[in-house]
């Protein structure tokens, strides 16, 4: 299965961006890259995801590497609402034994300062 | 996205006994998955809920102690049987719609065992 690889943990100022990287070196042409976020005492959410290129929603962005071996997760204005431990997964393709299952690593832990 | 309801949302349990949580859906689902959060870690996929089949379990996992029923594409649940301290941990269920769509979670179970 390929993996990720994320910092434990970030520190960010309130009201500036953040961004988090995500090393998946053995990435597959057909992974798609996720990211979801578990807040305190919740279960995961979906943060964003896309294939190969930059992807942006209302949560946050996501800009791929051009060789897919790495991403960074953008929170253009971090709030205290963004404390969580986000988590960076690659879905496996479709077919294989491991269909439509993720699996999740340690994450990193954003602290957001006042 | 898909709202999850489950139940119960903590519970405590004697040493020996069962739990059962269940776990509802919004609209029907293509995929179920059950997870596992140990304290302080991330989470571990205990197994693929099959509707009308029986569930797909990951390594570590097996059927007589995390017995798993998928009636129709809204519904399933997951018993912990035999209970020991060490299976104090939170429960999750997860579905997504299909193959490269978000996974979506519902907050969790959180069981102690005593």
């Amino acid at each position: 299965d390929a993996k990720t690889t994320q910092p434990n943990s970030m520190e960010s100022n309130e009201e500036e961006p953040v961004h988090l990287p995500c090393n998946h070196s053995t990435i597959s042409g057909t992974d798609y890259i996720h990211w979801y976020r578990q807040l305190p005492s919740q279960g995961p959410e979906y943060v964003i995801h896309g294939l190969t290129s930059n992807v942006n929603n209302r949560m946050a962005s996501l800009a791929i590497a051009e060789d897919r071996k790495s991403s960074t997760l953008i929170l253009h204005r971090a709030t205290l609402r963004d404390a969580a431990v986000y988590y960076c997964i690659l879905l496996l393709p479709a077919g294989g034994t491991s269909y439509g299952k993720l699996t999740f690593g340690q994450g990193t832990i954003l602290t957001v300062h006042p | 996205s898909a709202v999850i309801s489950q139940k119960p949302s903590r519970d405590i349990c004697q040493r020996g006994t069962s739990l059962t949580i269940q776990c509802q859906v919004d609209s029907q689902v293509t995929m179920m998955f059950w997870y596992r959060q140990q304290p302080g870690q991330s989470l571990t996929l205990i197994a693929t809920a099959n509707q009308g089949s029986e569930a797909t379990y990951e390594s570590g996992f097996v059927i007589d102690k995390f017995p798993i029923s998928r009636p129709n594409l809204t519904f399933s649940t997951l018993t912990v049987s035999n209970l020991s301290p060490e299976d104090s941990s939170i429960y999750l269920c997860s579905v997504r719609g299909g193959a490269n769509s978000p996974l979506h979670f519902g907050n969790g179970t959180r069981l102690t065992v005593t």
